[in-house]
């Protein structure tokens, strides 16, 4: 049991290069989630999906889109990146939703994606 | 709007030496707090979810309690590997999102 993986672990990009970070779990989790994490702040929420076909926006939404084509997976893509976009992105799922369902709520988080814009 | 903050930023401890970590936060209607633990180069690991004032969780040397406004984090003689940035969240009104902390960085030497 694999839990939540991602790929790739580094990337280097140039300005207006695009790219798309791969999440994927096996733990049959209906929700999943992007956040970026940048020094002195907290996790942030960039999208996240409430099952397959189904994705919404956090709070850090402009400059990336998603796609939630299978359960198992969801993706990350920067279209246009930009060196503001320099972070570490975590993947998470968990098998129920914070706020609406009490209990089994947790995320459980990827390793994490270095990505360095120049 | 929805906010979470930690304190003390960073705290060093030494083996053995009890202390607490808090997280303060204002939420419309708490949903859930959360307690991660972060190690270096690494993605939060999931300790404890709180849900109502009064409620308490234990995990070996780590105790989280719960307020109306806050939350603790209790460890108790702590060891090296006890090191790590130790995240909070909290769902509050916006549904799907956690609010996090910007952690604790606590470290244990012997």
């Amino acid at each position: 049991n694999a839990g939540v993986t991602q790929t790739p672990k580094f990337r280097v990009l140039k300005t207006g290069q695009s790219m798309t970070l791969l999440c994927a779990q096996d733990m049959n989790h209906e929700y999943m989630y992007w956040y970026r994490q940048d020094p002195g702040m907290g996790l942030r929420l960039i999208h996240y999906s409430v099952g397959e076909g189904t994705t919404a926006k956090g709070e850090v939404p402009d400059g990336y889109n998603v796609s939630r084509l299978k359960k198992q997976n969801f993706l990350l893509g920067l279209e246009s990146a930009a060196p503001s976009q320099t972070s570490v992105y975590f993947c998470a799922s968990s098998p129920r939703l914070a706020g609406v369902h009490r209990g089994r709520s947790e995320q459980y988080f990827g390793p994490g994606t270095r990505l360095t814009v120049t | 709007e929805d906010q979470v903050t930690q304190s003390p930023e960073a705290l060093r401890l030494q083996e053995g030496e009890s202390s607490s970590l808090n997280c303060s936060y204002t939420v419309s209607g708490l949903r859930g707090l959360f307690w991660y633990r972060q190690d270096p180069g690494k993605g939060p690991e999931f300790l404890f979810t709180l849900y109502s004032a009064g409620e308490e969780k234990e995990k070996e040397r780590l105790k989280a309690t719960l307020t109306k406004k806050e939350s603790f984090l209790h460890i108790t003689a702590p060891k090296p590997e006890d090191s790590a940035t130790y995240l909070c969240a909290v769902r509050g009104s916006t549904l799907g999102r956690l609010y996090f902390g910007r952690g604790t960085q606590l470290t244990v030497w012997p």
